[in-house]
């Protein structure tokens, strides 16, 4: 069975203070781990898939990282902007392209 | 392109009513998806469609039926509502074959008193 760990489940940051969120994992053969930006009462929104361990991807602040057993969203310099729940998921080689989510990290950055 | 859309936005339902929650998408997706959203559970997958005509069980089907009589609608059916149905509900769709992203609605809020 996929399973998908999120931690933390919630990360207090300062305005500029760096940080990662850990997304473990356990999948039988990995097609793609995606991450997702989901805000309050909101629909998530795809940020990024990654394939392969040791791909790495980067999208303004963000920057996701992939090994065989997790995968890191770092977050540099963030605003309060970046506050927000992220989820994580992976994807088996099976029909119907379904997903397994994580439970999610809430992220919140003060000012 | 509107994307994934979802009515109604809210709805509060007694015990033992039935509702249908529509789903549809602009993209010419083959593939799409209910998931509900419940505090410390993530989003869990109830019923899927690979295409117009065909459904398949997800991790937490019971309780639901869903029909995909055309290929931009999905649409998911409680027959009898019950409390453990409380969630926020969100469709999804996807491009068939490789590891293609899902894209969301904004979801379905549904209270069930």
């Amino acid at each position: 069975e996929d399973q998908v760990t999120q931690s933390p489940e919630a990360l207090r940051l300062q305005e500029g203070e760096s940080s990662s969120l850990n997304c473990s994992y356990t999948v039988s053969g990995l097609r793609g781990l995606f991450w997702y930006r989901q805000d309050p009462g909101k629909g998530p929104e795809f940020l990024f898939t990654l394939y392969s361990a040791g791909e790495e991807k980067e999208k303004e602040r963000l920057k996701a990282t992939l090994t065989k057993k997790e995968s890191f969203l770092h977050i540099t310099a963030p605003n309060p902007e970046d506050s927000a729940t992220y989820l994580c998921a992976v994807q088996a080689p099976v029909a119907g392209n379904m997903l397994t989510f994580g439970g999610g990290t809430r992220l919140m950055v003060k000012p | 392109n509107a994307g994934v859309t979802q009515t109604p936005k809210f709805r509060v339902l007694k015990t033992g009513q039935s509702m249908t929650l529509l789903c549809a998408q602009d993209m010419n997706h083959e593939y799409m998806y209910w998931y509900r959203q419940d505090p410390g559970m993530g989003l869990r997958l109830i019923h899927y469609s690979v295409g117009e005509g065909t459904t398949a069980k997800g991790e937490v089907p019971d309780g639901y039926n869903v029909s995909r009589l055309k290929k931009q609608n999905f649409l998911l059916g409680l027959e009898s509502a019950a409390p453990s149905q409380t969630s926020v509900y969100f469709c999804a769709s996807c491009a068939p074959g490789g590891a293609y992203e899902q894209y969301f609605g904004p979801g379905t809020r549904l209270t069930v008193t």
